[in-house]
């Protein structure tokens, strides 16, 4: 099945910096690769997606970039703000012709720290 | 749109008794949820994938007959932890599956197991 794994667990920033976090998969079939973002007790909210036929989305200070041939994909995300501090999950998506019911394999998680 | 709710969001009950979670799609309708369990400082680890009007699929390790799913309608999915002991104590999220792959997430239920 599907293995999702994550780099890196922590990382913390000044404000203003940029974070990159990167993820790498093992079923090249996956299509699908969402970025949740965690807050301390509360439900993961999706930030970004990317579909197994774009390189690369951004929304204003979120970009995701996927590299199908080596199985990676990152999340890049420019000017840090405090309130970006939170744990970032990575996922994958298997085809349902895997039997995969759309069901997400998900990273580690990434602690982000952004001190002011 | 896309709003997922559920239902208690705390609980804490006795060991040996059974607790029911519920997970409801408020604006849309969801053939399909999944059950997540997150223990503190981890990943999201899935349990079971609920498919409207038909028996649960479970991830490997997880025990059917302990974790109870239902999914009675498209908007509804219920799971229940029987028998529940202090090792079934998390953080128990579900998600309703909207078009090929999207997920939106409930807020959760933290359960307790005295």
């Amino acid at each position: 099945g599907e293995n999702v794994e994550q780099h890196p667990s922590t990382l913390s920033v000044q404000e203003g910096d940029s974070a990159v976090i990167k993820c790498t998969y093992s079923d090249s079939a996956s299509n699908y690769f969402p970025w949740y973002k965690q807050e301390l007790g509360k439900r993961p909210q999706l930030i970004i997606d990317i579909r197994s036929n774009v390189g690369e989305k951004k929304d204003q200070r979120i970009a995701v970039t996927l590299n199908k041939t080596a199985k990676h994909f990152s999340l890049h995300i420019t000017e840090t703000q405090p309130e970006d501090s939170a744990v970032y999950f990575c996922a994958a998506s298997p085809p349902l012709f895997s039997g995969g019911y759309n069901k997400l394999i998900f990273g580690a998680g990434t602690r982000l720290a952004v001190h002011p | 749109g896309a709003v997922v709710s559920q239902h208690p969001s705390r609980v804490i009950c006795k060991s040996g008794t059974s607790v029911k979670i519920e997970c409801r799609s408020l604006d849309f309708q969801a053939t399909t949820m999944f059950w997540y369990r997150q223990f503190p400082k981890q990943s999201l680890m899935l349990m079971a994938t609920s498919n409207e009007g038909s028996k649960a699929t479970y991830e490997q390790g997880v025990e059917k007959d302990k974790f109870l799913i239902n999914h009675a309608s498209l908007t509804l999915s219920t799971l229940t932890v029987t028998s529940a002991h202090p090792e079934d104590s998390s953080f128990y999220i579900c998600s309703a599956g909207r078009g090929e792959n999207e997920q939106f997430f409930g807020p959760g239920t933290r359960l307790t197991v005295l």
